[in-house]
This record gives C-alpha cells, structure tokens and sequence, in this order.
C-alpha cells in the first residue's frame, strides 16, 4: 500500500526560529518520487522540489533544505529562518510508479508568528 | 512555464444547479489531468484522472454521474458538479503534469475553484 504521513497537524513558531516538518512514506515501489508543495491560505498549491528514490542527496534551497532517508523511508523539510510569509500548509507526496498517481499527506499547518 | 489555469475561482450557486469547472494548461500540453477536491482543513482527495480523448477513470466512492469530466483537448478538462448539493460544496483543485500520465515530473496545480451550494 502506498501512503503519506505527516504527523504534525500543526506548528506553531516565532519568527526567525528554525523548524521541521516530518513526512514518511509506505510504498512497495522501488521507483518512486516525492514533492513537497506549499498551500498558502489563497488556496494554490506551490511546487517546492520532487525527489526520486534513487537520489539520496540533500537539497538546499534559500532557507529550504530536504533530508531524504531511505533507511527510515522520512522526507522532512526545514525552514532556516522561518518568516511570517512562510505561514502556509505544506503538504508531502509520493507518486508511485505502479499507477502514476499521486497521492498527499495530510498536511502541516505552519503558523509563524512575527 | 507549465502553467495551469482553472476557472472559475468561486461559484456560489442554488441547490440543483449544474456547474462546470474548467483546467486548462497555458505552456504545454496536457494529455491527462488530475481532479481533486479538498474538504476545510484536509488534504487533497483525487477524485479522477481525465484523460484526453478518452473516459476518465474515477477514484473508488466517487460518482462518474456526479461529477462529469471532458478532456476534449490537449489543454482543457473539464469537470460538471451535476444538480450540486450543499454537500457538494468544496474547493475543488486540478492539475496537469508536462510529460503525461507516466511522467515524473510534478503536477502544476490551478488555483483551485470554492464552490458553495445554497
């Protein structure tokens, strides 16, 4: 079964802290890609970056970084920094190639607070 | 570039009315689209995956009577709430990805449709 966890419902921070948002996944594919997006409150969904299973590798991005560990099957991603304008839900997932479908965590709730 | 555009933003209507939602890709072609709705607070929920020239294929528990969708083209799905209810309420999401229905490559969301039924 493929699935997307995000255990945090919510994270409350003050600006200029660092935080973490966790996601682990359960896929039987051995090819596989996970994304993180962004939902500000206006609603769009925002890419944020893809990884494939066969890339290990930290990313960094500005503040954004991504640790992707295959051993514990996680993807979190930190905000360096945080701001208020990062106050957004963020949403992981995995697109498994059994069916090329995508499919969404539950969601973080991030709340920053100036 | 890839950019989705769905129309239209907000629709507020009476119980019983027909509406249609369209997803149009801008910059590239679109051979399958995704459909998704998305309850206050909760994560996006696929409904369906239209694939142009042919049927959609719909999620299990979603009606294909209720929720009608065209992809008559390379750019444009289309998604019609048939005789909407307030239960049908919601913020319904598409997206497309470059490269068609096996590509890697992230989906690009529009902007999402609130829909509130009388």
């Amino acid at each position: 079964a493929q699935k997307v966890t995000q255990a945090q419902t919510e994270i409350s921070v003050v600006e200029k802290e660092d935080v973490t948002l966790d996601c682990v996944y359960e896929t039987r594919d051995t090819t596989y890609y996970l994304f993180w997006y962004k939902q500000p409150p206006s609603g769009e969904l925002v890419f944020l970056i893809r990884r494939n299973s066969f890339d290990e590798q930290n990313e960094i991005s500005g503040r954004y970084s991504w640790n992707f560990q295959k051993s514990t099957s996680s993807f979190n991603f930190t905000i360096t920094a945080s701001q208020v304008v990062d106050s957004a839900v963020y949403f992981c997932a995995l697109t498994y190639t059994g069916g090329f479908k995508t499919i969404f965590g539950a969601g973080t709730r991030l709340f920053v607070k100036a | 570039g890839a950019v989705v555009s769905q129309h239209p933003s907000r629709v507020i209507c009476k119980s019983g009315t027909s509406v249609k939602i369209e997803c149009r890709s801008l910059d590239f072609q679109a051979t399958t689209m995704f459909w998704y709705r998305q309850f206050p607070k909760q994560s996006l929920m696929l409904m369906a995956t239209s694939n142009e020239g042919s049927k959609a294929t719909y999620e299990q528990g979603v009606e294909k009577d209720k929720f009608l969708i065209n992809h008559a083209s390379l750019t444009l799905s289309t998604l019609t709430v048939t005789s909407a209810h307030p239960e049908d309420s919601s913020f319904y999401i598409c997206s497309a990805r470059v490269g068609g229905f096996n590509s890697n490559q992230p989906q690009h969301f529009g902007d999402g449709t609130r829909l509130s039924i009388l």
